[in-house]
């Protein structure tokens, strides 16, 4: 069975672009989140989707980033237009209907902005 | 505010037992998990807790105290494939809420 899988593996991008990210969760998982990890700080919360409903956008960091989840298979997450401090890892995690059950990450998509 | 803390570093010997530490202060709490995370992969699984007490699974070994909000990784048999990071993260209804992480070196 595939796992999490998320692309592009790598962007670089100049400041005021746009960038898409896409994860492919595991088949059948309800739950979709969203983290981003900043060099030298912890994985933080961005959002949770519930099949292709937004559960907790509590961690998205300003309007300029946008999650999508359509038919509430793979999801989205855009950043227009980027900036230099939206440099970091992006993690997509998938799980189960039972909020209990552990998370499966993907490999993330490292983001450099320049 | 929420707070999760760890060690930022370790280093211990090949054979033998390391034991990482966390301590949170966070406004909810479904459980505890522990993650590992090799550099450039994915953070995968290793062990939750919900309940006080001590889970075992093989050489991976977690324990929970939610009075004094506190746990614990125990690693025995410290293997060189066990240089990684080591991930604690509170569970709040599926999201979660991560420490730092502890990058722990095993040596030969």
């Amino acid at each position: 069975e595939a796992g999490v899988t998320q692309f592009p593996s790598h962007s670089v991008i100049e400041k005021g672009q746009t960038v898409t990210l896409r994860c492919d969760p595991i088949s059948g998982h309800d739950n979709l989140y969203w983290y981003r990890r900043v060099m030298g700080k912890e994985i933080k919360f961005l959002l949770h989707f519930v099949k292709e409903s937004k559960q907790d956008e509590s961690g998205m960091p300003n309007n300029r980033f946008l999650a999508e989840r359509t038919g509430g298979t793979y999801s989205t997450l855009k950043v227009q237009p980027a900036e230099l401090e939206d440099s970091g890892v992006y993690f997509c995690a998938s799980s189960t209907r039972d909020s209990r059950t552990e998370a499966f990450f993907g490999q993330g998509t490292r983001l450099t902005v320049v | 505010g929420q707070n999760i803390d760890q060690p930022t570093e370790m280093t211990a010997t090949e054979g033998a037992i390391v034991q990482i530490n966390c301590t949170y202060q966070t406004s909810g709490f479904n459980g505890l998990f522990w993650y590992q995370q090799h550099a450039g992969e994915a953070p995968t699984f290793l062990s939750y807790n919900v309940l006080d007490g001590l889970e075992e699974k093989g050489r991976f070994s977690s324990f929970l105290s939610r009075s004094k909000g506190y746990s614990y990784l125990l690693l025995k048999e410290l293997q060189m494939k066990d240089s990684a990071s080591y991930l604690c993260a509170v569970n709040q209804g599926g999201k979660l809420i991560f420490g730092q992480g502890t990058e722990l070196s095993v040596k030969p």
